[in-house]
């Protein structure tokens, strides 16, 4: 079974801080790796995601790192506030015109910031 | 838009009883997915469908079957519900590919069921 190990599986940051979020993977036929972001009673949403064809990838305080050789990839949370505190969730998908429904899915990070 | 709308938001069922979970998406989406979500084991995909009149099986599907006879709906059922199907159910849509990769999953709010 393919997988995606996330840690760690809760984190508690300071408002201002910096959270990470690490995810490995086994296959090497992956080729999108997004991060979702869910709250409380709702369904996860899209945040940010990064092809392999690059090592990292901003949008505002949210930053993917990703590292091909290692098989590992990160979400950086730079200025942490409280209205971030949600579950995050790492997710892989592979390659070939048949991915998109094998992707899988890390057993998510609730993260939460101290005000 | 209203996205991906599920139906119901909770539902509570007692051993044995059967029930469907609803899910209509607007956006032309053609692949649809049923997952659901325990604590401690992330998002688990149960049956998925490609296209209108498509089914398959995913990590999870027993217990579990689906049918989508309409491009924008796609119906989880339970047949004969058991404790170990309470969860929280999220159906989500996707194009197939977007710019030759993996397209994002567009989420429902979910269903919170509880077997009794």
């Amino acid at each position: 079974q393919q997988q995606v190990k996330q840690s760690p599986q809760s984190l508690i940051v300071q408002k201002g801080g910096i959270s990470i979020i690490n995810c490995a993977y086994e296959n090497t036929a992956f080729d999108y790796f997004p991060w979702y972001q869910q709250f409380p009673g709702k369904g996860p949403a899209l945040l940010i995601a990064i092809r392999p064809d690059v090592s990292e990838k901003k949008e505002g305080r949210f930053t993917i790192s990703f590292n091909k050789s290692a098989k590992q990839f990160s979400l950086h949370i730079m200025d942490s506030q409280p209205g971030d505190s949600a579950t995050y969730f790492c997710a892989a998908s592979p390659q070939g015109t048949s991915g998109t429904y094998k992707y899988i899915f890390g057993t998510g990070t609730r993260l939460k910031v101290l005000a | 838009n209203a996205g991906v709308t599920q139906t119901p938001k909770f539902r509570v069922l007692k051993t044995g009883q059967s029930m469907t979970l609803l899910c209509a998406q607007d956006m032309n989406h053609e692949y649809m997915y049923w997952y659901r979500q325990d604590p401690g084991m992330g998002l688990r995909l149960i049956h998925y469908s490609v296209g209108e009149g498509t089914t398959a099986k995913g990590e999870v599907p027993d217990g579990y079957n689906v049918s989508r006879l309409k491009k924008q709906n796609f119906l989880l059922g339970l047949e004969s519900a058991a404790p170990s199907q309470t969860s929280v159910y999220f159906c989500a849509s996707s194009y197939s590919r977007y710019r030759g990769r993996g397209a994002p999953l567009h989420f429902g709010n979910g269903t919170r069921l509880t077997v009794t």
